[in-house]
């Protein structure tokens, strides 16, 4: 399987700008996908194939990368993402990454 | 718009068979997507199952320890997830989902505790 390695937790301001990553244990070419979950939610599609914004999604979420380094990327940040991001890879059988808990000071 | 909803027990004894239900509306599953069910532990992991195509081809998590089928109904336009002789290691949450490389339209989940 594909692993997938994210940092457990951030904790950021809002207004500034925060970058998690993924990074896989194999190249996925750009086949790397983003997700939050609030608590008690279901995960939200928030970025697909790299880069492309899911529909619905504010444009304060990018994401970058290719091979086995990405980046999902908000700028600014606000109140409401608290959340936990997970990335998602398709390259190979799906794989999630353990997520990202994002925490505002 | 397409919505999916989950069905099933929320209590299973261990060695028992646990059989879930995806309903869904707004898109027929024989017209596009693959129907997946994905599962999240209470650590957070989350782990797909197995999924089924438009077409009712089958393919499984060949990862997971427990048998598992997915099969459909497409007159009720709903598909299923059985999975035979559970352990406590299958409490989880349920979900379904589309996937299309990506997983764009999810269901609210339906929580599952295997315990006697």
């Amino acid at each position: 399987d594909t692993v997938l390695t994210q940092s457990p937790a951030l904790a950021v301001s809002p207004g500034e700008r925060v970058s998690i990553s993924c990074r896989a244990s194999e190249g996925v070419n750009s086949y790397m996908h983003w997700y939050q979950q609030k608590p008690g939610q279901q995960p939200k599609l928030l970025i697909y194939k790299a880069s492309n914004l899911a529909s619905g999604v504010p444009a304060r979420f990018s994401g970058s990368g290719s091979g086995t380094d990405f980046t999902l990327t908000i700028d600014p940040v606000e109140a409401d993402d608290t959340a936990t991001y997970f990335c998602q890879q398709s390259w190979n059988d799906p794989t999630f990454g353990a997520g990202t808990k994002l925490e505002l000071k | 718009q397409m919505q999916l909803q989950e069905s099933g027990p929320g209590l299973v004894k261990p060695t028992q068979s646990l059989f879930l239900t995806c309903s869904v509306t707004g898109f027929s599953i024989t017209s596009g997507y693959y129907w997946i069910w994905i599962r999240q532990s209470q650590g957070k992991h989350l782990e797909w199952m197995g999924y089924m195509t438009y077409s009712g081809e089958t393919f499984y998590n060949p990862s997971l320890k427990s048998p598992i089928s997915i099969t459909r109904e497409t007159s009720k336009n709903q598909f299923f997830l059985q999975l035979n002789s559970v352990t406590t290691e299958d409490t989880a949450m349920y979900y379904c989902a589309t996937y299309r490389d990506y997983f764009d339209y999810w269901g609210q989940g339906v929580m599952v505790t295997v315990s006697s």
